[in-house]
């Protein structure tokens, strides 16, 4: 069974950029694609964008295009999210999972991140 | 963009009943549609993949079907352990694009 392990909670200052890390268990992520996710408090979950960490594809959903960073540590089983220039309205838990082959469809979650932004 | 639109936003139910939850999806989607369970404090699991195929492990007691704009998820005797909020999402692989519902949260009346 695949587990996904998140780094700790983050609290920064507005401006500031923060990343956060997603380990699949036993080091490796085999073939699939990591997806991470968002959900501010309160709403709706909310797709920030994907990696491909064996060939290295990335694609960012069109709302994080300037805001997100994903990259990938193929020899530790570890993915990355880098967020820049935090604002407030970033406070949320941040999700990483876990889709096989083509379909996008979310089977295995991290148990998520909290990135609280201050002023 | 695709933008999915989910009803009821609430809905509060007795142990027992049937509980069906709708989505509709801006176009067609075709049987690219998920949906899932998320509890309180928790991260969403997912139940239902391609629209009707249901997860592994999984009670039978949840189902759904629909293809191309509209969707039902359904509980069919509904249970304490699922009061949760349900979302469904669609995907478009080309793209890729996700985009979830606004969600549906389950009360037991």
């Amino acid at each position: 069974q695949v587990h996904l392990e998140q780094s700790g909670a983050e609290v920064k200052k507005s401006g500031a950029s923060v990343t956060v890390s997603c380990r699949a268990s036993g080091g490796t992520f085999s073939s699939y694609t990591v997806n991470w996710v968002r959900q501010a408090p309160g709403q709706g979950p909310e797709w920030i964008g994907r990696i491909i960490p064996l060939v290295g594809t990335v694609n960012y959903a069109r709302k994080f295009q300037d805001k997100v960073t994903l990259t990938a540590d193929k020899s530790t089983g570890t993915a990355y999210l880098e967020l820049s220039s935090l604002r407030l309205e970033d406070t949320a838990i941040y999700y990483c999972a876990r889709n096989l082959g083509s379909a996008i469809y979310l089977d295995v979650w991290g148990p998520g991140t909290l990135v609280t932004v201050s002023s | 963009d695709i933008q999915m639109t989910q009803s009821p936003s609430y809905l509060s139910a007795s142990i027992g009943d049937r509980v069906t939850i709708t989505c509709r999806a801006s176009q067609d989607i075709s049987n690219f549609l998920n949906w899932y369970q998320q509890k309180a404090g928790k991260a969403p699991k997912l139940l239902i993949y391609h629209a009707s195929s249901l997860e592994t492990g999984v009670p039978s007691r949840f189902s759904g079907r629909g293809s191309g704009t509209d969707f039902t998820f359904t509980i069919s005797s509904l249970q304490p352990e699922d009061i949760a909020t349900y979302y469904c999402q669609q995907y478009d692989n080309v793209t890729p694009d996700v985009t979830f519902g606004g969600g549906t949260k389950l009360d037991i009346k």
